[in-house]
């Protein structure tokens, strides 16, 4: 059972352009979340999505970002217009259900230049 | 949105000592979980905790949920400088995944 698989590693994305960066959950795992992390800093939530459903989005900025787990295929994270403030580490994590556990994938690190 | 509390933010200590860091809530939550994070990369479930009073022990690392099941303890004993890393704690409640800022441990030989 392989585990949460983000892609890509690294990003490289100048100003104004979009970046998008997917997040496959473990297999068996309906509930995603993304989290964002400055360096040397701890992890920020983001957003929760169930299958289709976006369940607290409460994290994200309300502007240029948005996040979608379709019925089928990874869950997305989708920056627009990036700027430099947009660069840092973003991970995903899934779990089977509410009560559970959660794991993680080992993020995908997004530079604006 | 339910806080979660680390303390401290960080610690330096050397090669040999014990230590504890805590995580702390004005929150019940359903489970607790511990992570460690090394530089580059994603964070690594260490424990789950559950019941309020649990105490779980891996090698040399002994995690305690606090009998009301809102807050939690890490002890690390002869710490190792491969215990470097940082150690966010995620606390589940409801529909919700809290994380902690975690503690940042630096361990010197």
């Amino acid at each position: 059972n392989a585990g949460v698989m983000q892609n890509p590693r690294h990003l490289v994305r100048r100003r104004g352009q979009e970046a998008r960066l997917r997040c496959s959950p473990m297999k068996g795992h309906s509930h995603v979340y993304w989290y964002r992390q400055l360096p040397e800093e701890g992890l920020k939530f983001m957003v929760y999505l169930q299958k289709e459903n976006i369940i607290d989005e409460s994290g994200m900025p309300k502007e240029r970002f948005s996040a979608e787990f379709p019925k089928e295929g990874p869950s997305i994270l989708r920056i627009q217009q990036v700027v430099r403030g947009d660069s840092a580490a973003y991970f995903c994590a899934s779990s089977p259900g509410q009560v559970s556990e959660a794991f993680f994938g080992q993020g995908t690190r997004l530079t604006v230049v | 949105t339910q806080l979660l509390e680390q303390s401290p933010q960080f610690l330096s200590i050397q090669e040999g000592e014990n230590l504890t860091v805590y995580c702390n809530s004005s929150s019940v939550f359903s489970s607790l979980q511990w992570y460690r994070q090394e530089p580059g990369e994603g964070p690594v479930l260490l424990v789950t905790v559950v019941t309020g009073g649990e105490v779980k022990k891996l090698k040399r690392l002994t995690f305690q949920f606090g009998d009301a099941r809102k807050d939690s303890s890490l002890h690390i004993t002869a710490a190792q400088p491969g215990d470097t890393g940082l150690y966010p704690c995620l606390g589940n409640a409801g529909n919700m995944l809290t994380f902690g800022g975690g503690t940042r441990l630096m361990v010197k030989p």
